[in-house]
C-alpha cells in the first residue's frame, strides 16, 4: 500500500511570500488532516476534512492560511502571506472511514519544511 | 491540550528494555490510549493502541494500569534505529476525533 505522499520536501521563502503544499492520500481514506509542527515541539492540527468536506478549521489562522481537497483526494494548504513563525514543518496524514478506528491509526506523510526568512 | 504527561526525555541501552512511561490521570472509560513516535525528519508513525487491556504486537507492549490512569510503552529490545520521539495520546475511538501532540518523550538508545 502505497504511503501518504507529500510535496516539496523542502521550501525556503521570504516572509511575506506566499507558497503552497500538497498532499496525496492513501488511496479510500476519507479522512485527511493537516498538522503544523514547530521545531521541538508535537505537531498540531491545522484543518480536518472528511472527503470534501471541513470537520474542524479552529486552530487554522484563516487570515493567512487556506486549505481545499477537491474530489476529496488530493488536498492543497496555502500561506498567503508568510511570516517568520509560520517556519514548521507541515504533515498531512489521513485514515480510513470507519467509524472505529482500526489498528493502524492515521498514517502521516513526512512532511514539508518550510523555512520563511 | 494534551491530556497526557511524559517525561521530556530517557536514555536506554542498546539491546535492553526500553520503559516509557505516560500518566493519563483525567483518562474518560471510552477513551483509548495510542502511543506514536517519530523519527527525526519523518512524520510520525503509529506504534499500538488499547483501552484498558494490555497489548502487544510486532513492535512493542501497551501496559495500561488497572485505574487507567497511567500507561507504559514497552520496547523489548531496544536498538539505535528506535531513537525517536514517543508521544502518547489519549482518544475516543471514534474517526471523527483527532489526535492531540504534546511534546512526548525524547528516547536515546546508546550503544
Amino acid at each position: 500500500e502505497a504511503g501518504v505522499a507529500q510535496s516539496p520536501r523542502y521550501k525556503i521563502i521570504e516572509k511575506r511570500q506566499s507558497v503552497a503544499f500538497w498532499c496525496n492520500p492513501i488511496s479510500g481514506h476519507a479522512t485527511l488532516y493537516w498538522y503544523q509542527q514547530i521545531l521541538g515541539q508535537g505537531p498540531k492540527l491545522l484543518i480536518q476534512f472528511q472527503n470534501n468536506g471541513v470537520v474542524d478549521d479552529s486552530q487554522l489562522p484563516k487570515d493567512r492560511f487556506s486549505a481545499e481537497r477537491l474530489k476529496g483526494v488530493d488536498s492543497t494548504l496555502k500561506i498567503q502571506p508568510a511570516k517568520l513563525e509560520d517556519s514548521a514543518v507541515y504533515l498531512c496524514a489521513s485514515s480510513p472511514p470507519y467509524r472505529i478506528l482500526t489498528n493502524y491509526g492515521y498514517t502521516f506523510g513526512s512532511g514539508t519544511r518550510l523555512t520563511v526568512v | 491540550d494534551a491530556k497526557t504527561t511524559q517525561p521530556p526525555s530517557m536514555d536506554c541501552a542498546e539491546g535492553r528494555a526500553a520503559n516509557l512511561p505516560c500518566n493519563h490521570s483525567t483518562i474518560s472509560g471510552n477513551e483509548y490510549v495510542y502511543w506514536y513516535r517519530q523519527i527525526h525528519s519523518q512524520g510520525p508513525q503509529y506504534i499500538i493502541h488499547g483501552l484498558k487491556n494490555n497489548e502487544t504486537n510486532e513492535m512493542a507492549s501497551l501496559i495500561i494500569t488497572e485505574d487507567r490512569k497511567s500507561s507504559t510503552l514497552i520496547l523489548p529490545h531496544a536498538t539505535l534505529r528506535d531513537t525517536a520521539v514517543y508521544y502518547c495520546i489519549v482518544r475516543v475511538g471514534d474517526y471523527g476525533q483527532n489526535f492531540v501532540f504534546g511534546p512526548g518523550t525524547r528516547l536515546s538508545v546508546l550503544p
